[in-house]
């Protein structure tokens, strides 16, 4: 069955440092992969999407994510992470066949001045 | 601008009285989508319309209904809430199905059940 695995529940940084949150998937085929972001007591945000082609995805807010077939995985990374960036992350990838996304249990991100 | 939009954003109801929550939506998408996300959680797909096609999750409690009288607009009923019922509730929508998976999210309905 498919599934997402979301490792870190959470993390903390400092304001101006860089970021990794770690996604791995279980899918036979290429899968569709998604990134939210959520604020405390908001919807969720797409931040980037993977479909095809370039495995280096670039989203809003200043955020990336790279595809590693090999790996399983769609780590998201932000190069400077900004107090703003605080919030919940989840990573999806969408269930073959349906109309449905699978999303991980998320990370929830904490940034210190 | 195109979105999704949820009212009430925040709910109050009373143990076992009916409630409704309304999602609209102005992207003319064919797919909506009911989720239930409680606290530090990710979200639980209750149930979704693919245009008036009805898909109820098989763990989603009797107690849930749903109401799609047009493209614009789906409606969350739960018949009897209960105190396990609290939650933020999540309307999503999607332009296609299997093909384009991206959904687009309202803010959220915050229930509470006294």
């Amino acid at each position: 069955a498919q599934s997402v695995t979301q490792p870190d529940i959470h993390i903390t940084v400092s304001e101006g440092a860089s970021l990794e949150l770690r996604c791995n998937y279980s899918y036979g085929a290429t899968p569709y992969l998604f990134w939210y972001v959520q604020s405390p007591g908001q919807g969720l945000q797409l931040l980037l999407k993977y479909f095809s082609g370039d495995t280096l995805v670039q989203g809003i807010k200043g955020f990336e994510a790279e595809f590693k077939r090999s790996q399983s995985s769609f780590n998201l990374r932000k190069p400077s992470v900004h107090w703003s960036d605080a919030a919940e992350y989840f990573c999806a990838v969408g269930a073959e066949n349906t109309d449905k996304l699978i999303f991980g249990t998320g990370t929830r991100l904490q940034v210190f001045p | 601008d195109a979105m999704v939009i949820q009212n009430p954003r925040y709910q109050v109801t009373q143990f076992g009285k009916p409630v409704t929550l309304s999602c609209s939506q102005t992207l003319n998408h064919n797919v909506m989508y009911w989720y239930q996300q409680k606290s530090s959680q990710a979200p639980k797909l209750l149930f979704h319309y693919y245009d008036k096609d009805f898909n109820n999750e098989a763990d989603t409690p009797d107690n849930f209904q749903s109401r799609r009288p047009n493209t614009s607009f789906c409606f969350l009923d739960i018949r009897s809430p209960g105190l396990g019922d609290a939650a933020m509730y999540l309307c999503a929508t999607s332009r296609e199905g299997a093909v384009n998976h991206e959904q687009y999210f309202g803010p959220g309905t915050r229930l509470t059940v006294t």
